[in-house]
């Protein structure tokens, strides 16, 4: 079964720090890799996509995530922490028919 | 603007009521897909449907039923055979890839019961 792991359910990083948000996967397919961030009481929205090709995908608001077969690691990075980053991450693959869900990682931004 | 709706934005069920979610995309998606989020859980995958009139039960579908009739609705009635419905429900739709291609969300609608 197709499945990804989420490390930490709660993140805090100072306003301008880096951001690391890890995802494992366990597939027995070639996966298809997502990143969603989710702001309280609202939808998800897509922050990037793996599917083939390059590894290093870049998403929208500065994020990007590296595809490491080797690792089976889709980890969601960012340079430098804003304070309207704080939200929930959720790390997604392709199931063969929906896309599975890691349980999120909540992201805090301090001052 | 294309997009999904989902109404209403909240929603209060007496215990042993049936409750009905709507879902509206004009995406001219194929797939489209019931998910229930509890904290610390993330996304569940309740329904799902490659294409009008045909479904699919996800992992979590005890206690929910669901209809597509048209290719732009997808709406998720809540029974009282389920015990515990109090949570966010999203609905998604896209294009039929089995998995491969994003999925994208509605608003949701968050069920208390009372």
């Amino acid at each position: 079964a197709q499945s990804v792991t989420q490390l930490g359910s709660h993140v805090s990083v100072s306003e301008g720090a880096l951001v690391l948000l890890r995802c494992n996967y366990s597939s027995s397919v070639p996966p298809y890799l997502f990143w969603y961030v989710q702001y309280p009481n609202q939808g998800l929205q897509l922050l990037l996509k793996y599917t083939t090709g390059a590894t290093l995908v870049k998403g929208i608001n500065g994020f990007e995530a590296e595809f490491k077969k080797s690792e089976t690691s889709f980890h969601l990075t960012k340079p430098s922490a804003h304070m309207s980053d704080a939200a929930e991450y959720f790390c997604a693959l392709n199931s063969g028919y929906a896309l599975n869900f890691g349980k999120g990682t909540s992201l805090l931004v301090t001052p | 603007d294309g997009g999904i709706t989902q109404s209403p934005k909240y929603l209060f069920r007496k215990e042993g009521q049936n409750v009905t979610l709507s879902c509206e995309q004009n995406l001219n998606h194929d797939a489209m897909y019931w998910y229930r989020q509890d904290p610390g859980q993330g996304l569940r995958l309740i329904y799902y449907s490659q294409i009008v009139n045909d479904f699919q039960k996800g992992d979590i579908a005890e206690g929910y039923s669901v209809s597509r009739e048209k290719k732009e609705s997808f709406p998720l009635t809540v029974t009282s055979a389920q015990k515990n419905p109090t949570a966010f429900y999203l609905c998604a739709s896209s294009t039929w890839t089995g998995g491969r291609t994003e999925a994208f969300f509605g608003q949701g609608t968050r069920l208390t019961v009372v």
